[in-house]
């Protein structure tokens, strides 16, 4: 049983570039939600995907956007880098349907270093 | 405002040592639900334990334990006989229920480092 899976492990872009962040969910998991992990915090929800639309923001800019597939895959793109975004990306998939659905699985994260 | 406060930041023990992290929550809500997440240097966040707002039964799994109590909004985590192995930072987060029994978002706290000696 696969878990959640990310791609790619690391990357370094360069201030205003945009990038591209995958994530495969759980297999049974429907519902994906992105957050980003600066060095030494928590985690902070960027915004959560379900049946392929943005459910749920957490409190982050419009350069910050995703996109959720048929076969609940999703994609987390960010527009004009800024020295700022340079943090673990992080993708948690759960299935709402289940009496387990409060339990989110995260996948081993995105290492995004802006220069 | 939904907040998670984790107040120690580092601690670190000698193997076999007890060891209590400690977690207070803020919400207004009264359906909602509490974890703990295991964050070792791989970086995956490792899910430990849920637990819901309508359930104060502490809870044990081998060497773990939790102790939930609403009255001090607190959801500690102990780790009893502790092990190198548990090496790793610790998050405690709160969800709140949304459409309908659907879980929210998670909101973590700055996570406690534990760091255990041989």
């Amino acid at each position: 049983d696969a878990g959640v899976t990310q791609s790619p492990t690391h990357l370094i872009k360069t201030r205003g570039q945009q990038v591209t962040l995958r994530c495969s969910p759980k297999s049974g998991h429907d519902t994906v939600s992105w957050y980003q992990q600066a060095l030494g915090q928590g985690p902070q929800f960027i915004f959560q995907y379900y049946e392929e639309e943005e459910r749920q923001r957490g409190n982050f800019p419009d350069r910050f956007s995703g996109h959720q597939f048929p076969n609940y895959s999703s994609e987390l793109n960010v527009n004009a880098l800024l020295l700022g975004d340079s943090a673990l990306y992080l993708c948690a998939s759960s299935d709402p349907l289940t009496s387990r659905s409060y339990e989110q699985y995260f996948g081993p994260g995105t290492r995004l270093t802006v220069t | 405002a939904q907040k998670v406060t984790q107040a120690q930041t580092e601690i670190s023990v000698v193997e076999k040592e007890d060891v209590t992290l400690d977690c207070v929550y803020e919400t207004r809500d009264t359906t909602y639900y509490l974890f703990w997440y295991k964050q070792p240097p791989s970086g995956e966040l490792v899910f430990l334990i849920r637990r819901n707002s309508f359930d104060e039964q502490n809870e044990i799994s081998g060497r773990y334990s939790w102790n939930f109590q609403k009255s001090t909004s607190s959801f500690n985590f102990t780790i009893t006989a502790s092990q190198v192995v548990d090496s790793a930072v610790y998050f405690c987060a709160l969800s709140e229920a949304v459409d309908g029994g659907s879980q929210g978002n998670l909101i973590f706290g700055k996570g406690t480092k534990l760091s255990v000696k041989p």
